[in-house]
């Protein structure tokens, strides 16, 4: 089954700008299958960041952005908040409807 | 509003198996499919599989075929995760997940929203 691959951890000072990559394969992003994001707080379940690679639900700051290009994907976040620390989870699935995580990445506000 | 409540803290010995519970309200049940992610202590999320809760069919990861069975009953809008051959290596939190759209087909979109998690022990 495929595997997205995240870096472990990514940091910044407030204010700064960062951006986590998920690489997939051409058997799930590269095959067309949209890019989730989510963001898990500690203590707390999931909540969807960013869905279909670019789209913001309703009450997500625009701070928060994602995009998708060949068989990656990347979410960005602008003007870092202490409250944005957190794990950050892509998610996409592929030909045989099987989802599939990556392995997460751990955000720090320095 | 759309609400997913699981079934409290379970603890089984090696070798044994395991019923999660998931019961879903606010919505109408069938028309939204749910999956299974499971996330041990410090570890990231891993999907499990998904059911259909209309007309019940199920996918699961190969990681788990064989030893994982969804199910749902439409009666209560619950849905039900049972994993059996249990050992200490699926101590874990395990969460259900409503697919956030429906009408695109199962295992494309989204999940939201989740439900609180239930902690499975598994110890001798």
């Amino acid at each position: 089954q495929s595997v997205l691959t995240q870096p472990p951890s990514v940091s910044g000072a407030p204010g700064q700008r960062v951006t986590i990559s998920c690489t997939g394969s051409g058997a799930d992003i590269g095959a067309g299958f949209d890019v989730h994001w989510y963001q898990q707080l500690p203590g707390r379940v999931p909540k969807v960041l960013i869905y279909n690679n670019n789209n913001r639900p309703s009450g997500v700051p625009d701070r928060f952005s994602g995009s998708r290009s060949g068989t990656s994907a990347s979410l960005a976040i602008s003007g870092l908040q202490p409250e944005d620390e957190g794990d950050y989870y892509c998610h996409s699935y592929d030909a045989t409807l099987h989802g599939m995580f990556g392995g997460g990445t751990k955000l720090t506000v320095l | 509003q759309v609400q997913l409540v699981q079934s409290g803290t379970e603890v089984r010995k090696p070798g044994a198996s395991v019923k999660v519970s998931c019961k879903t309200s606010g919505y109408t049940f069938s028309d939204y499919t749910i999956h299974w992610v499971r996330q041990a202590s410090g570890q990231g999320l891993e999907w499990m599989g998904w059911i259909h809760t209309g007309n019940g069919n199920a996918v699961y990861s190969q990681k788990f075929q064989g030893r994982v069975t969804l199910t749902r009953d439409t009666s209560t809008s619950t849905t039900y995760m049972q994993l059996s051959s249990l050992t200490s290596e699926d101590t874990a939190i395990y969460l259900c997940a409503r697919e956030a759209v429906n009408g695109f087909g199962s295992g494309v979109v989204w999940l939201d929203p989740w439900g609180q998690g239930t902690l499975v022990t598994i110890s001798s």
